[in-house]
């Protein structure tokens, strides 16, 4: 079935080094990757998003690249920040409703 | 003030018990989505609504069952709660403008324990 899988699962990095987390979808017809940050006690909110039609997009010091032949995606997170620290989603979407989340990555930006 | 709210935001219950959970938006979206969260396993879809009277099941619809109550409201009941229904509950809206965009916002969440 359609499957999103997410690595790693726990990541630490030191304050001002970059950070990558990588997802692999399954469902070759997907066309919208967003990802998303959680943090405690929060509900997930939108930090970028890619379309199928694009191979990489930047938003300061964030950047998702898409790699579709691959079915791979990834964030990057540069000069990382203590702020940056939460559980980052990746998802996959398949038709025109149904996303398909990653198990998420914790992230720790050590002072 | 919040987009998309849930109450409660906690709750406690037992086995057998009836729950209801229910979320609202300001947003002025037509979608409205019930998700569950549970570690390890990232965002499972339970039940989705595209307007008032549009009602699907999403993967894991069992022992669920919703209310679309008006295009801001939607509730989440759970009849006889169960054990293994203790998880983090996320309500959601979108706003259809075509395949390309669609971008889910989410609530703070409500957190579940069945005892």
């Amino acid at each position: 079935g359609e499957n999103v899988e997410q690595h790693p699962s726990t990541l630490s990095v030191q304050e001002g080094d970059s950070a990558v987390i990588k997802c692999t979808y399954s469902d070759s017809a997907s066309n919208y990757f967003p990802w998303y940050k959680q943090e405690l006690g929060k509900g997930p909110q939108l930090i970028i998003d890619i379309r199928s039609n694009v191979g990489e997009k930047k938003d300061q010091r964030i950047a998702v690249t898409l790699n579709k032949t691959a079915k791979h995606f990834s964030l990057h997170i540069t000069e990382t920040q203590p702020e940056d620290s939460a559980v980052y989603f990746c998802a996959a979407r398949a038709g025109t409703y149904k996303y398909i989340f990653g198990t998420g990555t914790r992230l720790k930006v050590l002072a | 003030d919040a987009d998309v709210t849930q109450t409660p935001r906690n709750r406690i219950t037992k086995t057998g018990k009836r729950i209801m959970l229910e979320c609202s938006q300001t947003k002025g979206h037509d979608r409205m989505y019930w998700y569950r969260q549970d570690p390890g396993l990232g965002l499972r879809l339970i039940y989705y609504s595209f307007d008032v009277k549009d009602i699907n099941k999403g993967e894991i619809s069992d022992g669920y069952s919703v209310s679309r109550q008006a295009q801001a409201k939607f509730s989440l009941s759970l009849e006889s709660a169960i054990p293994n229904q203790t998880a983090l509950y996320f309500c959601a809206t979108s706003d259809d403008q075509g395949a390309s965009t669609d971008t889910q916002y989410f609530g703070p969440g409500t957190r579940l324990t069945v005892l």
